[in-house]
């Protein structure tokens, strides 16, 4: 268990709908990163929080928006969903701030996106 | 921006022998972080083994080392004893002891045959 929790695990969902994924990060780590993979696919990195603000922006589409909250939680907001947005979407967080474990990126077990 | 290179998308591998994987990045930095990551077929992101680039010493975990030449920018896994549950997607990973972004490389697969 790495410490990152992510919800849904599964979603099924319709072209042209909108969904949440929302992701706890570690206690005390302040970053939080969102990556897509797509079947076979590597890992794109979508977007990246720090302590509420963002940090940097990957190839995260404009139909996406992200956003951490004061409570350290964030949530990624994909709308008007294509069938090709099916993917795996994985939330990761880091900066514990102490020792080594501070500088290592963790991974949550990742929510299943599938688009009919 | 960094680059990590993963020159190989499939490796395979004899169960209890031992294979190695390699990763290339670039980069201007002198202090950095680097990672090998695993993803089995249940899609989980799993840390093998992490690297900090001030230390000389190569990074160990039970059967799992490191190679890290850091002149050469190269930082490759040595897997021992090759096990069927060590087959699985492998990500090498950078991250700038400046900032707190991570670049992957585009994976390696590695398959364990019986």
């Amino acid at each position: 268990d790495s410490g990152v929790t992510q919800t849904p695990k599964h979603l099924i969902t319709a072209t042209g709908q909108r969904v949440t994924l929302r992701c706890s990060p570690r206690s005390g780590d302040l970053s939080v990163y969102w990556y897509q993979q797509s079947l076979d696919q590597g890992l794109q990195f979508l977007i990246q929080y720090y302590n509420g603000e963002e940090r940097a922006k990957g190839n995260i589409l404009e139909r996406f928006s992200a956003q951490q909250f004061p409570d350290l939680h964030s949530e990624l907001n994909l709308s008007s969903l294509e069938l090709g947005d099916s993917a795996l979407y994985f939330c990761a967080s880091s900066e514990r701030g102490t020792g080594d474990s501070g500088n290592t990126i963790y991974f949550g077990e990742g929510s299943w996106l599938t688009v009919v | 921006a960094q680059t990590v290179t993963q020159s190989q998308p499939e490796m395979s591998v004899q169960e209890a022998e031992t294979v190695t994987l390699s990763c290339t990045y670039d980069t201007s930095e002198s202090d950095y972080y680097l990672f090998w990551y695993k993803q089995p077929p249940s899609r989980q992101m799993i840390l093998v083994i992490r690297q900090e680039a001030y230390k000389q010493q190569n990074a160990t975990e039970n059967r799992f080392s490191v190679n890290f030449q850091k002149a050469a920018k190269s930082f490759s896994l040595k897997i021992s004893d090759s096990q069927l549950g060590d087959a699985a997607m492998y990500f090498c990973a950078y991250r700038s002891a400046w900032s707190n972004q991570f670049y992957f490389g585009t994976g390696t697969s590695l398959t364990v045959i019986p």
